[in-house]
């Protein structure tokens, strides 16, 4: 079983509607991160999470919001979205700050399509 | 805040040629590096890391990579490519020695090897 799950893996919606990208994994780890991939812009920070009761902005968290509801699960919303939000997300984890312990492990990707 | 340049971002090679991909940064101080590597339809992985010790690190599929400290550079190399290598390339940076920052990420190559 993968130890990064990422629900739904392709999901269209409409402009205005809100929806959830949900994450969650079995690696144990306490940080969780999630990005955004837009072709020739690489991999984008929109939030990240160190522990259950710690919820920091990236460098393009405006029109996003997130909820920590454990140390496994670190959901994604988009409350009114927008076909500029149309990209490839990812999930990923890892588990602190020592050199075996920052190599992040990234979840299969949701690819959301705003119409 | 570091920033990471991937200077080369189509990358097209006959099978057994040699590889080299080019990541700039832009961070003075000690810093974490590393090589994930997405193939066709999967989730990012690691490639190779450097944190401390010799620079010139080895990574899984015969990659390596030479940390460059005065040229703040950390190139990807590979002396035969395989057509499996085909993917896309992200390097990333983070401030090192310091657990509440996080990696930032370069924009990416894409390589496509011929058979």
């Amino acid at each position: 079983d993968a130890d990064v799950t990422q629900t739904p893996r392709n999901r269209i919606t409409k402009t205005g509607k809100r929806i959830m990208l949900e994450c969650s994994q079995t690696k144990g780890h306490d940080r969780m991160y999630w990005y955004r991939q837009d072709p020739g812009l690489g991999l984008r920070l929109i939030y990240y999470s160190f522990d259950v009761k710690d919820i920091n902005k990236g460098e393009i968290s405006d029109g996003y919001s997130v909820s920590r509801q454990a140390q496994a699960k670190f959901s994604l919303s988009l409350e009114s979205a927008i076909p500029n939000q149309t990209a490839l997300y990812f999930c990923a984890t890892s588990e602190g700050q020592t050199s075996t312990k920052e190599t992040q492990y990234f979840g299969p990707g949701t690819r959301l399509l705003v119409l | 805040a570091q920033s990471v340049s991937q200077h080369n971002h189509h990358v097209i090679l006959s099978e057994a040629a040699s590889l080299e991909l080019g990541c700039n940064y832009s961070y003075g101080g000690t810093v974490n590096l590393f090589w994930y590597v997405q193939y066709p339809g999967q989730h990012l992985q690691l490639l190779l890391k450097y944190f401390s010790g010799d620079p010139l690190v080895k990574g899984i599929k015969g990659f390596e990579a030479e940390f460059i400290k005065s040229k703040f550079s950390f190139n990807l190399r590979k002396p035969s490519v395989q057509w499996s290598d085909t993917a896309e390339y992200f390097c990333a940076v983070k401030v090192g020695g310091r657990g509440s920052y996080i990696p930032t990420f370069g924009r990416g190559t894409s390589l496509i090897v011929h058979p």
